[in-house]
């Protein structure tokens, strides 16, 4: 089991520029979620997939969209990325409410 | 002010030492989870505490659930620098309509000196 993967690991973009970051998890989970993660700021929820086929906002979904194209599978888009988008970004998946969610390793992104 | 929040924000100890991290919810807590960050690295799962009084342990990191002050705490015994790393609580204060969201702490940064 490769559990949660990201892709990329880092990638840099230009003011503008738009950019998928995609997510996957082996372990049949139905919740995927999209975090990221700033200094002192702990992480913060930008969107999440509750089953296969359902999408909805978390705190900050402002400047992104998000795709569950399948039930592995959980992609995050920028359209028109700024520099306040500068951040790391981790996806996790959960099998079902009260259980623990499990984190991809993450990717960083900087918006120059 | 955030939803969870975390004391320390930063810890410095020496090797052997004890200490403890504190989160403490604004809102009721129908779980609260607590994960390790190596820097760079994702977060893994440490352990989860749904029911007030609720106390577990691993190797020798033990977590509480103080229901009544909508708090949890962390507390390392004899600590290692192999302990090192951020500490981040992560709660679900929505119940039954979170579709397991969770709220996260800001994260306390441990560094254990040999």
């Amino acid at each position: 089991n490769a559990g949660v993967t990201q892709t990329p690991k880092f990638q840099v973009l230009k003011t503008g520029q738009s950019m998928t970051l995609q997510c996957a998890q082996d372990m049949n989970h139905n919740s995927m979620y999209w975090y990221r993660q700033d200094p002192g700021m702990g992480l913060r929820l930008i969107y999440y997939s509750a089953s296969e086929g359902t999408t909805d906002k978390g705190e900050v979904p402002n400047g992104y969209n998000v795709s569950r194209l399948n039930k592995r599978e959980f992609s995050l888009r920028l359209e028109s990325a700024a520099p306040s988008q500068t951040s790391v970004y981790f996806c996790a998946s959960r099998e079902n409410r009260g259980h623990e969610q499990y984190f991809g390793p993450g990717t960083r992104l900087t918006v120059t | 002010s955030q939803e969870l929040e975390q004391s320390p924000q930063s810890l410095i100890v020496q090797e052997g030492k004890n200490l403890t991290i504190n989160c403490t919810s604004s809102k009721t807590l129908y779980g609260l989870y607590w994960y390790k960050q190596k820097y760079g690295e994702g977060l893994i799962f440490l352990m989860m505490l749904q029911k007030g009084g609720e106390e577990k342990s691993h190797e020798k990191i033990t977590a509480k659930l103080d229901e009544k002050k909508q708090q949890s705490s962390l507390h390392i015994t004899a600590s290692q620098p192999s302990h090192a790393g951020i500490y981040l609580c992560g709660a679900d204060v929505q119940g039954g309509t979170s579709y397991g969201k969770l709220t996260f702490g800001q994260g306390t940064i441990l560094t254990v000196h040999p």
